[in-house]
Order: structure tokens, then C-alpha cells, then sequence
């Protein structure tokens, strides 16, 4: 069974410009959260999509959006980017109860804004 | 709202010594904790996770976890270590009506010394 894929591992941009990273979850699995991590603020939760859906969003500035697709698949951009984008973003797949307590990480992709 | 705590931002110990790593949280709701470790450049791996019933919690590698709840904590701890447990560990929480948003600490770097 393949696990949490996330394209690209690593990503350099400008400022002012926007980037979309992408995560295809786990088989089967309808639920797709995404984090932010940074050395200084650690690991923060930006949003989670389930069923093509927004359920939850963490508190981050409207730079930062979302989307999923019905196959599951999920999209973030971020626009008008500023150096302290610069991070790790991790995408995190479960089945999507909300009980559902089986989160898996992918690898991450490693966003440098210059 | 929840938060976590992770007393030690660095543990450094011995190998085949014991290790314990030190996590306390709070909620106004009832919670799932987990433990995560991150070794370089790769996402989250789940060790374990505490949802009900024992306090004691065992997990992979030789991990083990015990639930307080009394003291809002969720300890870490392993009887012996091996160089192959140097990597960074989470301690993360959750809502149990909302297990995808995981609040998580700030990280223990655990370095383990030949």
C-alpha cells in the first residue's frame, strides 16, 4: 500500500510570487490535513479537507488556501509568498471520522523563499 | 482549545541507558495524545497513542507512554536506548471530535551518545 506522497520534496521561490504543493493521500483515505513547520513557531496546523470539503482551518492568513479533489487528492497555494513562508509543509491522511485517530505524514515538501 | 507543553527541548543520554521525555498538556475537552518522531528531512512517524482505557500505552520500537491524567501528562520513555533513536519527538493532542486538527509541543531533540 503506498503511502502519503507529496510533490515536489523541495521548492525554492521568490518573494511576491505563489506556490502550489501538492499531496495524494493514502488509499481510500477522504481526509487530507496539511502543517505548517518551522523551527521557530514548530508545527501548526493550517486546514484539513475531507470529502472535497474544508472541515477545519487553523489560523493562518488567507495567503494560505486549500483544495481537494474528489479523488482525494489535495492542493495548497500559497500566495504573495514572504520569506517567512519558508518551511517544511506536511500533508497528513487519514480515513476521516472524526474519531478517526490514525493520522500518516508524508515526507514533506521544503518550501525556501528567497 | 489545546495546548502542549515538552518540558526538554534537548535530551542527550548514553546508549542502552534509559530515556524518558516529558509531555503535559491542556484541554477543556477530553483528548487523544500521541507521540511522533521525525528523524531528518522526513515527516511524522507514529510511535503511539493513547485513546482510552489503560493509562499504559505501548508503542513501536520499544516505546512506551503513560497517561495522567490527573497531571495532564503523557511521559515518554524507553528502558533502553539505541543510536538509532536519535531524531526529534512530538507530542501532539487532540479533540476527540476533531482527532485531524492535532495540536502538537514544540519537540525534544533526543541525541543518543555511543
Amino acid at each position: 500500500k503506498a503511502g502519503v506522497t507529496q510533490t515536489p520534496r523541495y521548492l525554492i521561490k521568490t518573494r511576491g510570487q505563489q506556490v502550489t504543493l501538492s499531496c495524494s493521500p493514502i488509499s481510500g483515505h477522504r481526509s487530507v490535513s496539511w502543517y505548517q513547520q518551522t523551527p521557530g513557531q514548530g508545527l501548526q496546523f493550517l486546514f484539513e479537507y475531507f470529502s472535497e470539503t474544508q472541515r477545519n482551518k487553523g489560523n493562518f492568513p488567507g495567503r494560505f488556501s486549500g483544495r481537494q479533489f474528489s479523488n482525494s487528492r489535495s492542493e495548497m497555494n500559497v500566495s504573495t509568498l514572504e520569506l517567512g513562508d519558508s518551511a517544511l509543509y506536511l500533508c497528513a491522511s487519514s480515513l476521516g471520522g472524526l474519531r478517526n485517530t490514525e493520522a500518516f505524514f508524508g515526507q514533506g515538501t521544503r518550501l525556501t523563499v528567497v | 482549545a489545546q495546548s502542549v507543553t515538552q518540558l526538554d527541548s534537548q535530551v542527550p543520554v548514553f546508549e542502552e541507558a534509559p530515556v524518558e521525555l516529558r509531555c503535559n498538556y491542556s484541554s477543556s475537552v477530553s483528548v487523544y495524545l500521541f507521540w511522533y518522531v521525525q528523524y531528518p528531512n522526513q515527516g511524522l512517524q507514529l510511535l503511539l497513542k493513547y485513546l482510552s482505557g489503560s493509562t499504559l500505552v505501548k508503542g513501536i520500537n520499544g516505546f512506551e507512554a503513560e497517561f495522567n491524567k490527573s497531571q495532564t501528562s503523557f511521559h515518554l520513555r524507553k528502558p533502553s536506548v539505541h543510536i538509532s533513536d536519535t531524531a526529534e519527538y512530538f507530542c501532539a493532542v487532540a479533540g476527540i471530535q476533531g482527532a485531524q486538527k492535532l495540536v502538537f509541543g514544540q519537540g525534544t531533540r533526543l541525541t543518543i551518545n555511543p
